[in-house]
């Protein structure tokens, strides 16, 4: 079991593009969340998908949108890029009580 | 509104030492409490979870413990070795499904 992915490691962007980062889910976990972690602060929940809807959402703005595919796999898509967009994203998976993360992807806008 | 904090932010101990980290969350109506642990721009790895019906959970050197009433966690570790040198972070989501709020983490440090 390859566990959490997520693609890609790291990115770069310019302000004002948009970027979509993409997670698979351990196998057999169908509900699948995104967090962003800022630099030296805990993880910030963006939403969670399950059964291809979006189930909760934390405080974030509609530049921030989501999807989950069939088959459990997630994107996450940020528009209009801010410098504050600049972290680290983290995916995470559950089936159940205990969600197992991802390594992230780490974004950096300039 | 739930809110999460940990105290210390940083810690550094020798090794050796056995140590306390603290976890504290403003609803205690939870559903459960899970610690992780994550090492510098990597993801993050669950150490322990507590149901919310239960007090404690032990994992090695690790042992967790749940204090609903008073809405605090710990994080025991015993004879700490500089490999347990990360940042150990506490989440406490409401329901299964609910959206999961993280404390600000303790940054750890064992010095060999």
């Amino acid at each position: 079991d390859a566990g959490v992915t997520q693609s890609p490691t790291h990115l770069i962007k310019t302000r004002g593009q948009q970027v979509t980062l993409r997670c698979s889910p351990k196998s057999g976990h169908d509900t699948v969340s995104w967090y962003q972690q800022a630099l030296g602060q805990g993880p910030q929940f963006i939403f969670q998908y399950y059964e291809e809807e979006e189930r909760q959402r934390g405080n974030f703005p509609d530049r921030f949108s989501g999807h989950q595919f069939p088959n459990y796999s997630s994107e996450l898509n940020v528009n209009a890029l801010l410098l504050g967009d600049s972290a680290l994203y983290l995916c995470a998976s559950s089936l159940g009580d205990e969600q197992y993360f991802g390594p992230g992807t780490r974004l950096t806008v300039t | 509104k739930q809110e999460v904090t940990q105290i210390p932010a940083a810690l550094s101990v020798p090794e050796g030492e056995n140590l306390v980290l603290n976890c504290s969350f403003t609803d205690s109506a939870i559903y459960n409490l899970q610690w992780f642990r994550q090492d510098p721009g990597k993801g993050l790895t669950s150490l322990l979870l507590i149901q919310s019906s239960q007090r404690e959970q032990t994992s090695g050197r690790l042992n967790a413990s749940l204090d609903k009433s008073s809405g605090r966690s710990t994080l025991y570790i015993a004879a700490s070795q500089p490999g347990d040198s990360a940042t150990y972070l506490c989440a406490a989501p409401k329901t299964s499904y609910d959206k999961v709020i993280f404390g600000p983490g303790t940054s750890l440090s064992v010095i060999p």
